[in-house]
């Protein structure tokens, strides 16, 4: 199974961009990357998925490398409700019995005012 | 609205007691999903179901059991025999097992306490 390294904190000023990263060195070429995060007591929520390229929603954008060992989540310009662990996860297996995301520990990004 | 909705909130446990947590969905999902989250940890997977009928165990399955006999229901009963019960529990449900790039819906948890 792809494990992912993240740091555990890291802040921000509000307005500005947040740039989280994330190291993916074991990816297997059909796992896919996704990013949740999860505010204190609520569960998590879905922020964007990509397998190669890099991906933009409303939420954020996704550049992954292109070797996939490592990928860096950006949230444009943070706000204070922005603050949460964020999870980046390497989806472990292709459908079936497998197909199930792993949580790490993530990274808590603090927006400070 | 669509989504997962979890029951109670917080639930108390008192020693020897199973207790049970509600998890239904109203997103006609196929597949859901059981984790436990303890304090500064990440989240592991205890059970879960990819179709009604049938369910799978995850990665700390013992002291737990569930259940899923209709497609929006997947209940979570915590044993006697689950030593150390106190979590964060969270239900979560995904569109098709055969999907190879879906993503995870969550409800809103709960918290687990032994009296």
């Amino acid at each position: 199974d792809a494990k992912t390294t993240q740091p555990p904190s890291m802040d921000c000023a509000e307005g500005r961009a947040a740039n989280l990263p994330c190291n993916h060195s074991t990816i297997s070429g059909n796992e896919y990357v996704y990013w949740y995060r999860q505010i204190h007591s609520q569960g998590p929520q879905y922020i964007i998925h990509g397998l190669k390229n890099n991906e933009t929603n409303e939420m954020a954008s996704l550049i992954i490398t292109e070797d996939r060992k490592s990928s860096t989540l950006i949230l444009p310009h943070a706000t204070l409700r922005d603050t949460a662990v964020y999870y980046c996860i390497v989806r472990v297996g292709y459908g079936g019995a497998t197909n199930k995301l792993i949580f790490g520990t993530g990274t808590l990004l603090a927006v400070q005012p | 609205d669509g989504g997962i909705t979890q029951s109670p909130k917080y639930l108390f446990r008192k020693e020897g007691q199973n207790v049970t947590l509600s998890c239904e969905q109203n997103l006609n999902h196929d597949a859901m999903y059981w984790y436990r989250q303890d304090p500064g940890q990440g989240l592991r997977l205890i059970y879960y179901s990819q179709i009604v009928n049938d369910f799978q165990k995850g990665d700390i399955a013992e002291g737990y059991s569930v259940s899923r006999e209709k497609k929006e229901s997947f209940p979570l009963t915590v044993t006697s025999a689950q030593k150390n019960p106190t979590a964060f529990y969270l239900c979560a449900s995904s569109i098709d097992r055969t999907v190879s790039n879906e993503k995870l819906f969550f409800g809103s948890g709960t918290q687990l306490s032994v009296l």
